[in-house]
């Protein structure tokens, strides 16, 4: 079974300063994807950012990119420029790779709270 | 991106009855869909999956008999709370990969269920 950790219940970022978020997980899998989520305050859930894991390279979404060291089974997220409407609940994920439909486990979660 | 919708959004109900949320794929075909339950201030917990034509799986530690679901075609999962009681309050989300292997998710946006 997969575990997600994120260790950091909340965190405050003034705007335009940036922000990185922590997420650490635990595999015996080789072969998996890691996301992040934002969960604004509509409780829509957003995909921010996708890391397949066989992938070097780290992804970058515009503001958004990660830190996949995926020896040390850590992916965080790092948010530059912040903005207002940045504030959310944000969930990392882990989902393995598979033929079928595999399921997402999802980390408790790190509330970011932007401030002008 | 990929469409889920919910429906209602928000429901409240007397202690004792049941109550059906509805899950849909607005422009794609989900053969599986995946429902999560969210207390407050709380992670996404998988609930079960939703297999078309066939039956869910659900997770250990949730009752078959209490939450009911039914994937009767390619666009709809429903999932029904039976004799619904104020423990059931909760956040119920949907969600659906557009395809098979697809690394994705697509999120509904939620119902919020109310237990008198």
């Amino acid at each position: 079974a997969q575990t997600v950790t994120q260790s950091q219940p909340e965190m405050s970022v003034q705007e335009a300063e940036t922000v990185t978020l922590s997420c650490t997980y635990d595999t015996s899998e080789n072969n998996y994807y890691l996301f992040w989520y934002k969960q604004p305050p509509s409780r829509q859930m957003i995909l921010v950012i996708r890391q397949e894991a066989y992938k070097q390279q780290n992804a970058t979404e515009n503001r958004f990119s990660v830190n996949f060291q995926k020896a040390a089974k850590s992916f965080s997220l790092k948010i530059s420029d912040s903005q207002l409407g940045d504030t959310a609940m944000y969930f990392c994920a882990f989902m393995k790779r598979d033929s079928g439909y595999s399921t997402l486990t999802f980390g408790k979660g790190t509330m970011l709270l932007v401030s002008p | 991106g990929a469409v889920v919708s919910q429906h209602p959004s928000r429901v409240i109900c007397k202690s004792g009855t049941s109550v059906k949320i509805e899950c849909r794929s607005l422009d794609f075909q989900a053969t599986t869909m995946f429902w999560y339950r969210q207390f407050p201030k709380q992670s996404l917990m998988l609930m079960a999956t939703s297999n078309e034509g066939s039956k869910a799986t659900y997770e250990q530690g949730v009752e078959k008999d209490k939450f009911l679901i039914n994937h009767a075609s390619l666009t709809l999962s429903t999932l029904t709370v039976t004799s619904a009681h104020p423990e059931d309050s909760s956040f119920y989300i949907c969600s659906a990969p557009p395809g098979v292997g697809q690394e994705t998710q697509y999120f509904g946006p939620g119902t919020r269920l109310l237990v008198l």
